[in-house]
């Protein structure tokens, strides 16, 4: 079945570029039908968007974010990674990666990643 | 503080029924379906209830979600102490432009 790992860093300094990537396994990337994306969640508290991409490129980002998020997609090995810039101690946060399935009014993901712990510290 | 309302914490006793709420607006949960998560202790969420009240392939019928108006609500019945986890509503919210989740609710199975 569809599977999703997180890597990378678990330690970025203040306003440092945190860089994540997701890898998929048992399914590609490049299907038509479907949006990956980014999500994350502070220590104790709920969840949060970041964005999403789709196998050729487009990308959906959360205002919010936008200005320091980048969502890149590599269909050859099978990836999607995030880079988000800036970092301060308020993206301490479990960084999710998922498929998202996103149609006019349809917004959902299945499956998710366990998740990578990114603590923003000096 | 969450686009989306759900209370902070719902209980009941085991075999017994609860609901959890999701409050919205039109520009969101008025206008886009609604799907719900569940998060078990220390692990990542997990697909509960899609498209308002479809569930994915292996979650039991005990699960439910309805939605009216501008709320949703995830209905679980047989209550089980496995049950006990947070649960997130989530939609898209057509004004702010962005995926938006609803604060979770803690289930405890006294």
């Amino acid at each position: 079945q569809l599977q999703l790992q997180e890597s990378g860093p678990g330690l970025v300094k203040p306003s440092e570029t945190l860089s994540l990537t997701c890898t998929v396994s048992g399914g590609s990337i490049s299907s038509s039908s479907y949006y990956w994306g980014w999500i994350r969640q502070p220590p104790g508290k709920g969840l949060e968007w970041i964005g999403s991409i789709y196998y050729s490129g487009t990308t959906s980002y959360n205002p919010s974010l936008k200005s320091r998020v980048t969502i890149s997609v590599d269909t050859s090995k099978n990836q999607f990674s995030l880079k988000l810039s800036s970092v301060t101690a308020a993206d301490t946060a479990m960084y999710y990666c998922a498929r998202h399935v996103a149609r006019i009014e349809v917004n959902w993901f299945d499956p998710w990643g366990q998740g990578t712990l990114v603590t923003v510290s000096s | 503080q969450s686009v989306l309302t759900q209370p902070p914490s719902v209980s009941a006793a085991p075999g017994q029924k609860v609901t959890i709420s999701c409050s919205g607006s039109s520009s969101n949960i008025g206008n886009d379906y609604v799907s719900w998560y569940q998060q078990l202790p220390g692990t990542a969420p997990k697909l509960l209830i899609y498209d308002t009240d479809k569930r994915p392939s292996g979650i039991p019928d005990r699960f439910s979600g309805s939605k009216s108006g501008t709320s949703a609500t995830l209905g679980i019945t047989g209550l089980q102490t496995g049950d006990e986890a947070d649960y997130y509503c989530g939609t898209w919210d057509s004004s702010l432009n962005t995926v938006v989740f609803g604060g979770g609710s803690k289930l405890t199975v006294l």
